[in-house]
């Protein structure tokens, strides 16, 4: 079964400083993963995705995400934190099997804080 | 171009009672799926509909229901609503389906709270 771990229920960060938000996999073949962020009484925007190719992807507003298979991980980076990146964030794997094409599996979401 | 449009945004129903959520797609995308977000369970997805076929479906009782109509719009429905039935549904679309769908775009979401 495909799953997706975030096994950090909050960041916290100062601002200026470097963020990561941890995400781990576990699916069958090869893994389509994506990073969404939520703003309070929002829905889901879409930050990046990993299909294949580069393991590092750069998405929206700076954010980058380092795909490392041999942890099974898709970690979600920022070099510089600002407080504007404070909301709940949201690593997903596409449900390969079969003929799932619609369906992500979301982790638990982190919540990232960032202080002035 | 617009993007996902979800009527209503908030809404409050008593036990019981049903209730229908709308979807409309960003225009040419022809898949839409439903997920139920709560504190507890966090995102859970119910269904997909592709070409006006439910072609997926998640871990949901009867009581939930979809359809999707010839321009992609669709809805969802539940009946005999339960306190559990409170979350935000968030609809999304894609272009296509199955692996080479690509993200997903959201919707603002349909709070509703059961009383």
């Amino acid at each position: 079964a495909q799953s997706v771990a975030q096994p950090e229920d909050q960041v916290n960060v100062a601002e200026g400083n470097p963020l990561t938000v941890k995400c781990t996999y576990s699916v069958s073949g090869n893994p389509y993963l994506f990073w969404y962020v939520q703003y309070p009484n929002r829905g889901l925007q879409f930050l990046l995705k990993y299909i294949t190719g580069d393991n590092l992807v750069k998405g929206s507003y700076g954010f980058e995400a380092e795909f490392n298979k041999s942890q099974t991980s898709f970690h979600l980076k920022k070099p510089s934190a600002l407080v504007s990146d404070s909301a709940l964030y949201f690593c997903a794997v596409r449900d390969a099997s079969g003929n799932q094409g619609g369906k992500l599996i979301f982790g638990q979401g982190t919540e990232l804080s960032v202080k002035p | 171009k617009a993007g996902v449009t979800q009527t209503p945004r908030y809404l409050i129903k008593t036990r019981g009672q049903q209730v229908t959520l709308s979807c409309s797609p960003i225009s040419g995308h022809r898949s839409v799926s439903w997920y139920q977000q709560t504190p507890g369970q966090g995102l859970q997805f119910l269904f997909e509909y592709f070409s006006e076929t439910q072609r997926n479906k998640g871990n949901f009782p009867g009581r939930f229901s979809g359809r999707q109509f010839s321009n992609s719009r669709s809805e969802m429905n539940v009946s005999t609503l339960e306190l559990g039935d409170s979350a935000l549904y968030l609809c999304a679309s894609s272009q296509g389906r199955g692996l080479d769908a690509g993200e997903l775009f959201f919707g603002e979401g349909s709070r509703l709270t059961v009383l």
